[in-house]
Protein backbone atom coordinates (compact mmCIF):
# COMPACT_ATOMS: atom_id res chain seq x y z
CA UNK A 1 0.00 0.00 0.00
CA UNK A 2 0.69 3.81 -0.24
CA UNK A 3 3.20 4.87 2.69
CA UNK A 4 5.22 8.04 3.91
CA UNK A 5 8.16 7.82 6.34
CA UNK A 6 9.74 10.90 7.97
CA UNK A 7 12.40 11.08 9.90
CA UNK A 8 11.99 11.50 13.54
CA UNK A 9 12.38 14.64 15.68
CA UNK A 10 12.67 16.44 17.22
CA UNK A 11 15.04 18.44 15.08
CA UNK A 12 16.53 20.77 17.06
CA UNK A 13 18.95 23.86 15.02
CA UNK A 14 20.29 27.12 15.89
CA UNK A 15 19.45 29.91 13.49
CA UNK A 16 20.67 30.62 10.45
CA UNK A 17 22.06 26.26 9.93
CA UNK A 18 21.02 24.24 7.43
CA UNK A 19 17.86 22.02 7.86
CA UNK A 20 17.27 18.63 6.03
CA UNK A 21 14.01 16.48 6.88
CA UNK A 22 13.87 13.62 4.84
CA UNK A 23 11.11 12.14 3.80
CA UNK A 24 10.41 9.11 1.61
CA UNK A 25 7.75 7.11 -0.03
CA UNK A 26 6.03 4.25 -1.00
CA UNK A 27 3.57 4.50 -3.41
CA UNK A 28 1.69 2.59 -6.39
CA UNK A 29 0.89 4.87 -9.72
CA UNK A 30 2.85 8.51 -10.47
CA UNK A 31 2.09 10.74 -7.17
CA UNK A 32 2.01 13.86 -6.02
CA UNK A 33 3.97 14.67 -3.20
CA UNK A 34 3.65 17.43 -0.71
CA UNK A 35 4.88 19.55 2.43
CA UNK A 36 2.56 20.38 4.97
CA UNK A 37 3.63 22.95 8.08
CA UNK A 38 1.59 22.92 11.48
CA UNK A 39 2.67 26.08 13.68
CA UNK A 40 1.47 25.49 17.61
CA UNK A 41 -2.16 25.19 18.08
CA UNK A 42 -3.42 25.37 13.91
CA UNK A 43 -4.01 23.34 11.53
CA UNK A 44 -1.75 22.46 8.90
CA UNK A 45 -1.06 24.50 5.72
CA UNK A 46 0.49 23.59 2.63
CA UNK A 47 4.45 24.88 2.33
CA UNK A 48 5.40 22.91 -0.95
CA UNK A 49 4.07 20.49 -3.28
CA UNK A 50 5.63 18.74 -6.54
CA UNK A 51 3.62 16.66 -9.05
CA UNK A 52 6.41 14.54 -11.52
CA UNK A 53 9.50 13.53 -10.97
CA UNK A 54 12.48 16.22 -10.95
CA UNK A 55 9.69 18.84 -10.14
CA UNK A 56 11.46 21.07 -7.64
CA UNK A 57 8.70 22.82 -4.90
CA UNK A 58 9.72 25.78 -3.14
CA UNK A 59 8.22 28.48 -1.00
CA UNK A 60 9.61 31.03 1.76
CA UNK A 61 12.96 29.57 1.96
CA UNK A 62 11.80 26.10 1.56
CA UNK A 63 12.50 23.81 -1.08
CA UNK A 64 12.20 19.89 -2.18
CA UNK A 65 12.83 17.87 -5.57
CA UNK A 66 10.69 14.78 -6.28
CA UNK A 67 13.25 12.03 -6.65
CA UNK A 68 11.45 9.07 -8.43
CA UNK A 69 14.78 7.05 -8.55
CA UNK A 70 15.55 7.17 -4.29
CA UNK A 71 11.31 7.59 -3.78
CA UNK A 72 12.44 10.58 -1.92
CA UNK A 73 10.85 14.45 -1.62
CA UNK A 74 13.71 15.87 1.15
CA UNK A 75 12.91 18.98 2.32
CA UNK A 76 15.86 21.43 2.60
CA UNK A 77 16.23 25.30 3.91
CA UNK A 78 19.48 27.22 3.59
CA UNK A 79 18.92 29.31 6.68
CA UNK A 80 16.23 28.84 9.02
CA UNK A 81 15.01 31.25 11.58
CA UNK A 82 13.33 30.96 15.03
CA UNK A 83 9.71 31.43 13.26
CA UNK A 84 10.14 28.56 11.38
CA UNK A 85 9.97 26.22 14.27
CA UNK A 86 6.75 23.90 14.00
CA UNK A 87 5.71 20.63 12.86
CA UNK A 88 6.43 19.27 9.08
CA UNK A 89 4.75 16.57 7.37
CA UNK A 90 5.02 14.84 3.92
CA UNK A 91 2.24 13.87 2.26
CA UNK A 92 1.90 11.61 -0.64
CA UNK A 93 -1.76 12.05 -3.43
CA UNK A 94 -2.52 9.68 -5.99
CA UNK A 95 -5.85 10.34 -7.03
CA UNK A 96 -9.37 9.18 -5.42
CA UNK A 97 -9.96 11.54 -2.58
CA UNK A 98 -7.19 10.21 0.44
CA UNK A 99 -3.69 11.86 0.97
CA UNK A 100 -1.42 9.99 3.13
CA UNK A 101 0.73 11.59 5.37
CA UNK A 102 3.57 10.66 7.30
CA UNK A 103 4.18 11.12 10.69
CA UNK A 104 5.60 14.44 11.24
CA UNK A 105 8.77 16.33 12.34
CA UNK A 106 8.73 18.43 15.09
CA UNK A 107 11.45 21.62 14.54
CA UNK A 108 12.83 23.55 17.15
CA UNK A 109 15.30 26.63 16.20
CA UNK A 110 17.33 28.24 18.88
CA UNK A 111 18.21 32.02 18.75
CA UNK B 1 -12.45 35.55 3.46
CA UNK B 2 -12.64 32.00 2.48
CA UNK B 3 -11.56 29.50 4.68
CA UNK B 4 -12.18 26.81 7.08
CA UNK B 5 -13.71 27.41 10.26
CA UNK B 6 -13.73 24.85 13.13
CA UNK B 7 -15.65 25.20 16.48
CA UNK B 8 -15.31 25.41 19.41
CA UNK B 9 -11.77 25.52 19.55
CA UNK B 10 -11.43 24.24 22.79
CA UNK B 11 -13.92 21.52 24.09
CA UNK B 12 -14.36 19.86 27.32
CA UNK B 13 -16.62 16.17 27.65
CA UNK B 14 -17.78 14.25 30.73
CA UNK B 15 -17.49 10.49 30.65
CA UNK B 16 -20.69 8.93 28.36
CA UNK B 17 -21.06 12.19 26.72
CA UNK B 18 -21.70 12.53 23.17
CA UNK B 19 -20.33 15.81 21.72
CA UNK B 20 -20.17 17.17 17.69
CA UNK B 21 -17.42 19.35 16.46
CA UNK B 22 -18.39 21.44 13.97
CA UNK B 23 -16.78 23.06 10.68
CA UNK B 24 -18.14 25.37 8.24
CA UNK B 25 -16.08 26.14 4.76
CA UNK B 26 -16.84 28.52 2.45
CA UNK B 27 -14.41 27.32 -0.32
CA UNK B 28 -16.83 25.47 -2.73
CA UNK B 29 -14.82 22.70 -2.55
CA UNK B 30 -16.59 19.11 -2.60
CA UNK B 31 -14.41 16.98 -0.54
CA UNK B 32 -14.49 16.99 3.36
CA UNK B 33 -11.99 15.03 5.73
CA UNK B 34 -12.10 14.41 9.42
CA UNK B 35 -8.04 13.54 10.78
CA UNK B 36 -7.83 12.89 14.92
CA UNK B 37 -3.96 14.35 15.47
CA UNK B 38 -2.57 12.60 18.66
CA UNK B 39 1.34 13.24 19.82
CA UNK B 40 3.98 11.29 17.57
CA UNK B 41 1.49 9.60 15.75
CA UNK B 42 0.68 12.03 12.47
CA UNK B 43 -2.76 12.06 11.12
CA UNK B 44 -5.32 9.15 11.14
CA UNK B 45 -8.27 9.64 8.97
CA UNK B 46 -11.87 9.31 10.57
CA UNK B 47 -14.07 9.81 7.87
CA UNK B 48 -14.53 11.58 4.36
CA UNK B 49 -17.27 13.19 2.34
CA UNK B 50 -17.14 13.29 -1.51
CA UNK B 51 -20.45 14.82 -2.28
CA UNK B 52 -23.49 15.84 0.12
CA UNK B 53 -25.69 13.16 1.27
CA UNK B 54 -22.71 10.33 0.68
CA UNK B 55 -19.39 9.48 3.61
CA UNK B 56 -17.15 6.71 3.74
CA UNK B 57 -15.27 5.48 6.95
CA UNK B 58 -11.79 6.35 7.29
CA UNK B 59 -8.95 4.24 9.24
CA UNK B 60 -10.25 4.56 12.73
CA UNK B 61 -13.96 5.68 12.39
CA UNK B 62 -15.11 3.39 15.36
CA UNK B 63 -17.38 5.47 18.30
CA UNK B 64 -17.59 8.46 15.47
CA UNK B 65 -20.55 9.86 13.43
CA UNK B 66 -21.07 12.22 10.96
CA UNK B 67 -22.72 14.00 8.70
CA UNK B 68 -22.72 15.66 5.24
CA UNK B 69 -26.48 17.47 4.93
CA UNK B 70 -24.98 20.47 3.14
CA UNK B 71 -22.22 20.90 1.08
CA UNK B 72 -20.78 23.53 3.17
CA UNK B 73 -20.80 21.57 6.96
CA UNK B 74 -19.59 18.32 7.94
CA UNK B 75 -19.98 17.96 11.34
CA UNK B 76 -18.65 15.06 13.20
CA UNK B 77 -19.98 13.96 16.47
CA UNK B 78 -17.67 11.70 19.23
CA UNK B 79 -20.21 9.32 20.34
CA UNK B 80 -19.74 7.31 24.17
CA UNK B 81 -18.35 4.80 22.39
CA UNK B 82 -14.99 6.36 21.48
CA UNK B 83 -12.69 4.92 24.51
CA UNK B 84 -9.62 7.25 24.21
CA UNK B 85 -11.62 10.94 22.85
CA UNK B 86 -9.04 12.92 23.88
CA UNK B 87 -6.93 14.32 21.08
CA UNK B 88 -6.77 17.47 18.39
CA UNK B 89 -9.57 16.89 15.41
CA UNK B 90 -8.36 18.65 12.20
CA UNK B 91 -11.17 19.39 9.50
CA UNK B 92 -10.10 19.41 6.07
CA UNK B 93 -11.45 20.22 2.34
CA UNK B 94 -10.40 19.58 -1.20
CA UNK B 95 -11.54 20.40 -4.95
CA UNK B 96 -12.29 17.57 -6.92
CA UNK B 97 -9.54 15.03 -7.65
CA UNK B 98 -6.62 15.91 -9.85
CA UNK B 99 -2.90 15.99 -9.12
CA UNK B 100 -2.60 19.06 -7.84
CA UNK B 101 -5.20 18.03 -5.00
CA UNK B 102 -3.99 19.68 -1.70
CA UNK B 103 -5.89 19.47 1.40
CA UNK B 104 -6.73 23.13 3.11
CA UNK B 105 -6.72 22.64 7.05
CA UNK B 106 -9.20 24.49 9.23
CA UNK B 107 -7.38 25.45 13.14
CA UNK B 108 -8.58 22.02 14.65
CA UNK B 109 -10.65 21.60 17.67
CA UNK B 110 -8.95 20.26 21.08
CA UNK B 111 -11.02 17.64 22.67
CA UNK B 112 -10.21 16.92 26.02
CA UNK B 113 -12.28 14.47 28.06
CA UNK B 114 -12.64 15.59 32.05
Amino acid sequence: GNSVTQMEGPVTLSEEAFLTINCTYTATGYPSLFWYVQYPGEGLQLLLKATKADDKGSNKGFEATYRKETTSFHLEKGSVQVSDSAVYFCALYTGGFKTIFGAGTRLFVKA
Amino acid sequence: DGGITQSPKYLFRKEGQNVTLSCEQNLNHDAMYWYRQDPGQGLRLIYYSQIVNDFQKGDIAEGYSVSREKKESFPLTVTSAQKNPTAFYLCATSKPAGLNTEAFFGQGTRLTVV
